[in-house]
């Protein structure tokens, strides 16, 4: 059973960067079916999608967080990342990683409990 | 526009049946999938494509689309199907965007 797992600081100062981490176990990141992808939810909101990234290390970014984020694959140790810089407070987020099915039905079949990130002043 | 838009909220008595909608232009290129929260708990798949559903969701969740629109049903909404409801979907430049979400109540 594939399964994700985030990790990294649960407290972020205020301009300074976020970085998150996403192991995957129960299979391989090297799969050139699926893309790895971060989602976030503030609180008492609704989704969000970051980015996604092929093992290859081609990504995808939303174009309204594209100049803040860098997402890495580091397949040796089968995990994924996110670096989002110059947070605030609206960064403030449960951030999942999941796995995406990114043809024309795309999908995110597998996901991550999610970790909760809080940017502090 | 590359948006999906959801309803906010629907209600469905128990056992009734419930059309949850997500419109939106990258639907009529891309189909949509569609994912139950509960509180507290991560996202979980319960239809994708044309009408797929992931091992282990019940049959009385079932999915359909018409031109900029996709649709998720539920037949016959049990107690436990109570939660909020996001559409995602892909456009051309394979970037992907989720609905708002629907918070489905059932009565």
């Amino acid at each position: 059973q594939l399964q994700l797992q985030e990790s990294g600081p649960g407290l972020v100062k205020s301009s300074e960067t976020l970085s998150l981490t996403c192991t995957v176990s129960g299979g391989s990141i090297n799969s050139s079916t699926y893309f790895w992808g971060w989602i976030r939810q503030p609180p008492g909101k609704g989704l969000e999608w970051i980015g996604n990234i092929y093992y290859t290390g081609g990504t995808y970014y939303n174009p309204s967080l594209r100049s803040r984020i860098t997402i890495s694959v580091d397949t040796s140790k089968n995990h994924f990342s996110l670096k989002l810089t110059s947070v605030t407070a609206t960064d403030t987020a449960v951030y999942y990683c999941a796995r995406c099915y990114s043809g024309s039905s795309s999908h995110f079949d597998y996901w991550g409990q999610g970790t909760l990130v809080t940017v502090s002043s | 526009s590359s948006e999906l838009t959801q309803d906010p909220a629907v209600s469905v008595a128990l056992g009734q049946t419930v059309r949850i909608t997500c419109q939106g232009d990258s639907l009529r290129g891309y189909y949509a999938s569609w994912y139950q929260q509960k509180p507290g708990q991560a996202p979980i798949l319960v239809m994708y494509g044309k009408n797929d559903r992931p091992s282990g969701i019940p049959d009385r969740f079932s999915g359909s689309d018409s031109g900029n629109t996709a649709s998720l049903t539920i037949t016959g909404a049990q107690a436990e199907d109570e939660a909020d409801y996001y559409c995602n979907s892909r456009d051309s430049s394979g970037n992907h965007r989720f609905g708002g979400g629907t918070k489905l109540t059932v009565l």
